[in-house]
């Protein structure tokens, strides 16, 4: 069983539509990082958090450390959206243990 | 600030030839990183340096050595490459090891016939 999971793997969505993605982990954490990589291949760091919730613009992350879960929505998404959805968690060495991604297809 | 470049972006190479792969930081970061990329799967550590004169291993640390030239620079090299090599690599940076965000290169795709 890998140590963190994402779902869905793949979503399809209409322009307008609240986003929801998951990512579920089984290790201690110092942190949480989600990530978004883009059609062209860059990766760009969204968030990082420990407990709460962060917002930026359309996006907000939410951590839940006693259930080992965090979600990140996305509102009105846009086709400019699309990109893959990385979750990666910090362990107690401060190193990064990734979830394989999210594929998140907005149709306008 | 051009953050975390890396050469090349593409490469193809024949088993059993060699190369390094070239990462670069302007942003005054102490760690640096190298990852792999396959398809259906999440990034695996192939090596990192904490700070400028240390490396280590990573999850997937086989067929490759690194050097941490200075600061600014960490490089991958593959000895001798295999088709299981067939991978996008990306370097990364940040600030120190623990919470702070990466940043990570453009990635290079490099096919191993």
């Amino acid at each position: 069983k890998n140590e963190v999971e994402q779902s869905p793997q793949n979503l399809t969505a209409q322009e307008g539509e609240f986003i929801t993605i998951n990512c579920s982990y089984s290790v201690g954490i110092s942190a949480l990082h989600w990530l978004q990589q883009h059609p062209g291949g860059g990766i760009v760091s969204l968030f990082m958090l420990s407990s709460g919730k962060k917002k930026h613009g359309r996006l907000i992350a939410t951590i839940n450390i006693q259930e080992k879960h965090s979600s990140l929505h996305i509102t009105a998404s846009h086709p400019r959206d699309s990109a893959v959805y990385i979750c990666a968690v910090m362990d107690s060495n401060y190193q990064l243990i990734w979830g394989a991604g999210t594929k998140l297809i907005i149709k306008p | 600030n051009a953050g975390v470049t890396q050469t090349p972006k593409f490469q193809v190479l024949k088993t059993g030839q060699s190369m390094t792969l070239q990462c670069a930081q302007d942003m005054n970061h102490n760690s640096m990183y190298w990852y792999r990329q396959d398809p259906g799967m999440g990034l695996r550590l192939i090596y990192y340096s904490a700070s400028e004169g240390t490396t280590d291993k990573g999850e997937v640390p086989n067929g490759y050595n690194v050097s941490r030239l200075n600061k600014r620079e960490f490089s991958l090299r593959l000895e001798s490459a295999a088709p299981s090599q067939t991978s996008v690599y990306f370097c990364a940076s940040r600030w120190f090891q623990g919470d702070y965000e990466q940043y990570f290169g453009p990635g290079t795709r490099l096919t191993v016939t």
